[in-house]
């Protein structure tokens, strides 16, 4: 069974350093896997996508993530965190037929100044 | 653009009431989902649809029903709601077979049962 693990519930970061959100993932197969991100009050959108061509992954605001296989691993990454980047993200993977998404539990992100 | 919407964005009912939750997608996209939203558990699939008329239990569907008699609008029924079922409630969409796997989110209604 597909699953994702989101090492950090909390992660706070200041303005202009920075910013690595950790996710782990389980499956038996060349895996689907996604970030989304929540602002306050919004709804989610996608972040960015890997679907097995690159392992660096870019993705919109400046956000990249990597796929390791040998670590099974697809860490969120930015150079430099913005105040608007505060958020709850989300790290994904597809599960099964009719691309069914299973969800990690969601890592806050918090800048300050 | 995609666009999802939801019938309502905050809803507050009673124990045992009967409760509709409605969503319309524009895009023709075959694929329609029904999540909650709570803290720490991240987003957990309650059903999801195909195509009209046909619907598959997801992970937590107890206490659940879902209707689909239309392509572009997919029903979440709560039959008698419970205090349990307070949440937010997310619905999605996604072309059939063939895509990327992205979905399509809505706004959420954040429901509220006393």
């Amino acid at each position: 069974a597909q699953s994702v693990t989101q090492l950090d519930s909390h992660v706070s970061v200041s303005e202009g350093t920075p910013v690595l959100l950790r996710c782990n993932y389980s499956s038996s197969y060349s895996p689907s896997l996604f970030w989304y991100v929540q602002h306050p009050n919004k709804g989610l959108q996608l972040l960015l996508k890997y679907t097995s061509a690159a392992t660096l992954v870019k993705g919109i605001n400046g956000f990249e993530a990597e796929f390791k296989k040998s670590e099974t691993s697809f860490h969120l990454t930015k150079p430099s965190a913005h105040m608007s980047d505060a958020a709850e993200y989300f790290c994904v993977v597809i599960s099964g037929g009719y691309n069914k998404l299973i969800f990690g539990a969601g890592t806050r992100l918090a800048v300050h100044p | 653009d995609v666009k999802v919407t939801q019938s309502s964005r905050y809803l507050v009912k009673r124990t045992g009431e009967k409760v509709f939750l409605e969503c319309v997608q524009d895009m023709d996209h075959e694929n329609m989902f029904w999540y909650r939203q709570d803290p720490g558990l991240g987003l957990r699939l309650i059903y999801f649809s195909y195509d009209v008329k046909m619907k598959e239990k997801g992970d937590i569907p107890e206490g659940y029903s879902v209707s689909r008699e239309k392509k572009e609008r997919f029903s979440l029924i709560l039959e008698s709601a419970s205090t349990n079922q307070t949440s937010m409630y997310l619905c999605a969409t996604s072309p059939g077979l063939g895509g990327s796997g992205e979905q399509y989110f809505g706004p959420g209604t954040r429901l509220t049962v006393t």
